[in-house]
Formats: structure tokens, sequence, C-alpha cells
């Protein structure tokens, strides 16, 4: 069983709707992450948290806005979705050690979000 | 060119054969390579984790890294139905930001 776990599993929103995904681990990592994954594609990194704080953001859209409210949680904020956002949305997790991550990403099992 | 290329298959193969499966890269910067399977409709789940170069082996699984090469390999023996899944290498120069495959898709065929 993965020990990062994810909710909702599934998520059906407008364009106007406004959800957020859940991600959580106790694991004692203290590097999250956010990955985009279509279809037969590979995962996608997002958004990278160390120590609580985002480090990466690669150029995602304002509409997608995360958080990390403390080092075992990590949300996705969705507003004003476009159709063509609709993916499986992985959380993942790795331990830092010495000033460096080690690279072993442990992914939950992912939330597949569809947008009208 | 893409940084890392993976064959996307698919791969059929009788049960009980050895799968070998490839990935090619151009950074030679990368030092962290792992092999992640992941099945339909869930999230990926990592098999085998080498930092730097070598060969790590475990169970019927065995990762091998040409970094002089830039090629990574993944061998599965005695291959079972319930290794079909799709196959993704991932790698990098900082573990942070990890560049994956496109995935193989293997079948193990009863």
């Amino acid at each position: 069983d993965t020990e990062v776990t994810q909710t909702p599993k599934h998520l059906v929103m407008g364009m106007t709707n406004k959800k957020s995904l859940k991600c959580e681990q106790h694991m004692g990592h203290r590097a999250m992450y956010w990955y985009k994954q279509k279809a037969k594609k590979p995962p996608e990194l997002m958004f990278v948290y160390s120590y609580e704080k985002l480090s990466i953001n690669e150029s995602v859209p304002s509409r997608f806005s995360p958080e990390c409210p403390n080092s075992s949680l990590l949300n996705l904020h969705l507003h004003a979705l476009q159709p063509e956002d609709s993916a499986l949305y992985l959380c993942a997790s790795s331990q830092v050690a010495r000033g460096d991550y080690t690279g072993e990403l442990f992914f939950g099992e992912g939330s597949r979000l569809t947008v009208l | 060119q893409k940084e890392v290329e993976q064959d996307p298959g698919p791969l059929s193969v009788p049960e009980g054969a050895i799968v070998s499966l490839n990935c090619t890269y151009s950074n030679s910067a990368f030092q962290y390579f792992m092999w992640y399977r992941q099945y339909s409709r869930k999230g990926p789940e990592l098999l085998m984790y080498t930092y730097s170069s070598g060969n790590k082996e475990d169970g019927r699984f065995t990762a091998q890294v040409d970094k002089s090469s830039k090629y990574i390999s993944l061998f599965i023996r005695d291959s079972q139905p319930s290794d079909s899944a799709t196959y993704l290498c991932a790698m990098g120069g900082s573990a942070r930001q990890l560049t994956f495959g496109s995935g193989t898709q293997l079948t193990v065929l009863p």
C-alpha cells in the first residue's frame, strides 16, 4: 500500500468551480511534489515544496495554487480550470538528506480530474 | 532531441521470458537514475534507484547504468503476468527535478 494518500480519487468540476486536491504522507519526508500526468504520457513536474516552502514552480498557470500547511500535508487549489487541465494529478514525497533531495520519489495513487 | 528517450512499445512477451527495457539520455550531468512501474490508473511505484553508475539487483529486477554510453537498462527475469504495466525511467542531475521517459508498456502473456 502506498504511504502517500491522495483525496479525492476522482473529481469532476466545471470551469467556474473551486476545488482542492489533498495529499498526506507520514514518512517524515521534507520534500513534496505535485505532478500532472495525461493519458499515455509521463508525469510532468508542477511544484516542489522543501521544508514547507515552495522551491520549484514549473511555470504553472495561476489557476493552480499549491499550499503546504505542514510537513505532512500538501494541497492543490483549483480555480477556473480549462477542459485541457483534465488529467491525473500525482502527489509525491521524498527525503532531503545533507541539503539535497534523495530522488527516491514515493507517489500517491493520484486524483483523476475531469473538467467539463 | 528529447533529453530522455524511451521506446514506448508496446512490448509483449510470454511468461517466464527475460525482459529488457532501456532508456538513453543526452545530459551528461544526470546522476540520479530510477525505474518506476505504473499500473493502469495508478500512481508510479519506485522499483529501482541508482545514484551515479553501476548495477543494482533486487529479486527478479536488475538495473544497469552506463554513463559513458548514456544508457540505462532494466532487466526483469522470469517475467510474470503481474509484471504487465508501464515502466518509466526517470533521471536527473538534481534529484528535485527528474525527467521521465515516455514509458514502455509491457504485457506478459500467461
